[in-house]
């Protein structure tokens, strides 16, 4: 059974970098079968996606937040990683880190709550 | 961008039938998914490229998807079923998620 684990600063200063890793338990990140997403969710609102990796290390960015943002892979590890950079308060929200395949997210983390505040 | 639009809120009496739409252009041309969030708690899958079930997931859930809707079907609703709900499709690489629809159970 796959399980992946959100880890990171639960608190961020605003214009500095988010920075958080996603740890894969019981698959390989390697692995050609998927992708590797991180997916948002301001407190009472819905949710909206950041971005994708897959083991060939081809990444696709949500167009809106690409400017900020780095996703990458450490497959020695078997994590992958998000940076968004000059953050704001509106960045603030859950974030979650997923397993993809096809068009779907079929695991996700269970979520870290991120908040941006001085 | 892709809109993709939900209603707010669907409210079903135990034991009936509720039925959560997801509008979006063309959406019966799209692999449509359905996520089922419940408070605390991160997105489940509870339905695949229309109308697939993932393993664990129960038959009441069925999906459906033509011309510019999406449906999400829950027969014989129970308590655990109350959650919030969210479509989810691709177009072209990008990712986008409906507004989601708060499902209450009466």
């Amino acid at each position: 059974q796959v399980q992946l684990q959100e880890s990171g600063p639960g608190l961020v200063k605003p214009s500095q970098t988010l920075s958080l890793t996603c740890t894969v338990s019981g698959d390989s990140i390697s692995s050609n079968t998927y992708f590797w997403s991180w997916i948002r969710q301001p407190a009472g609102k819905g949710l909206e996606w950041i971005g994708r990796i897959f083991s060939s290390g081809s990444i696709n960015y949500n167009p809106s937040l690409k400017s900020r943002l780095t996703i990458s892979l450490d497959t020695s590890q078997n994590q992958f990683s998000l940076k968004l950079s000059s953050v704001t308060a509106a960045d603030t929200a859950v974030y979650y880190c997923a397993r993809g395949t096809g068009t779907m997210e079929d695991y996700w983390g269970q979520g870290t709550q991120v908040t941006v505040s001085s | 961008s892709y809109d993709l639009t939900q209603p707010l809120s669907v409210s079903v009496a135990l034991g009936q039938t509720a039925r959560v739409t997801c509008e979006g252009n063309n959406i019966g041309r799209k692999n449509v998914h359905w996520y089922q969030q419940k408070p605390g708690q991160a997105p489940v899958l509870v339905m695949y490229r229309d109308y697939s079930r993932p393993s664990g997931i129960p038959d009441r859930f069925s999906g459906s998807n033509s011309g510019n809707t999406a449906t999400l079907i829950i027969s014989r609703v129970e308590p655990g079923d109350e959650a919030d709900y969210y479509c989810q499709v691709w177009d072209n690489i990008t990712e986008f998620f409906g507004t989601g629809t708060k499902v209450t159970v009466l």
